[in-house]
């Protein structure tokens, strides 16, 4: 498998643009999170699914921020309008979660660098 | 709610043996973590244990757990050059890993 992909590996984008990040998850996989790093705050969780439907959203900084996952395939996290202090390191990753009485892996994809001039 | 603290930087020479520190609050968790990220990557799983072990030993990398003060730690023997990264301490509890911010080891030469 080739892992996480996730695209574009760079963004950079002006103030008040629409930027969209894309993830592919390992196949198999039932779960897909959406992080932000920051030298700033660190790794923040965003948003995760299940099975294609969101679970947990409170890590959504705005509602500038949304993600979606149409297919267990796909999924995407959109900015709309993007600001300078959306730029960070964005991070998908995808799990399949096995029980309390397993170890649960979490795989990170490359990260999207996005700048937001 | 869940939460994991650890120390944003740990500096250390080449050749001495570094430990990061976490604390976690979920007392349910069976399993905790460390990942590692190496610059411009993503985080990669370096190892875990199992809540009923103290330790676990893995070449140069040993894991202590102290399950009443909900500490864990990762010491590294031998710090080399490329094991400056971040190291992540998570658990997992009743939810998908809770994630501490990362601590960022720097070794220096």
């Amino acid at each position: 498998d080739a892992g996480v992909i996730q695209s574009p590996r760079h963004e950079v984008t002006e103030m008040g643009q629409e930027v969209t990040l894309r993830c592919k998850p390992i196949s198999g996989h039932d779960y897909l999170f959406w992080y932000r790093q920051t030298m700033m705050r660190g790794l923040e969780l965003l948003i995760y699914f299940n099975n294609n439907v969101p679970i947990d959203d409170s890590g959504m900084p705005e509602d500038r921020f949304s993600a979606k996952m149409p297919n267990a395939s796909f999924s995407t996290l959109k900015i709309q309008p993007s600001e300078p202090r959306d730029s960070a390191v964005y991070f998908c990753a995808s799990s399949h979660l096995t029980g309390t009485s397993s170890p649960n892996e979490q795989f990170f994809g490359p990260g999207t660098r996005l700048t937001v001039l | 709610g869940e939460d994991v603290e650890q120390s944003l930087f740990l500096s250390v020479r080449e050749g001495d043996s570094s430990v990061i520190n976490c604390t976690y609050t979920d007392s349910s968790s069976t399993y905790l973590y460390w990942y590692k990220q190496e610059p411009g990557a993503g985080l990669q799983l370096l190892t875990y244990i199992f809540s009923n072990m103290d330790m676990k030993q893995d070449q140069r990398l040993t894991v202590l757990l102290n399950k009443k003060d909900k500490h864990l730690s990762l010491r590294i023997a031998d710090t080399q050059t490329g094991d400056s990264a971040i190291y992540f301490c998570a658990e997992k509890g009743n939810t998908p890993l809770v994630f501490g911010k990362g601590t960022r080891l720097s070794v220096i030469a």
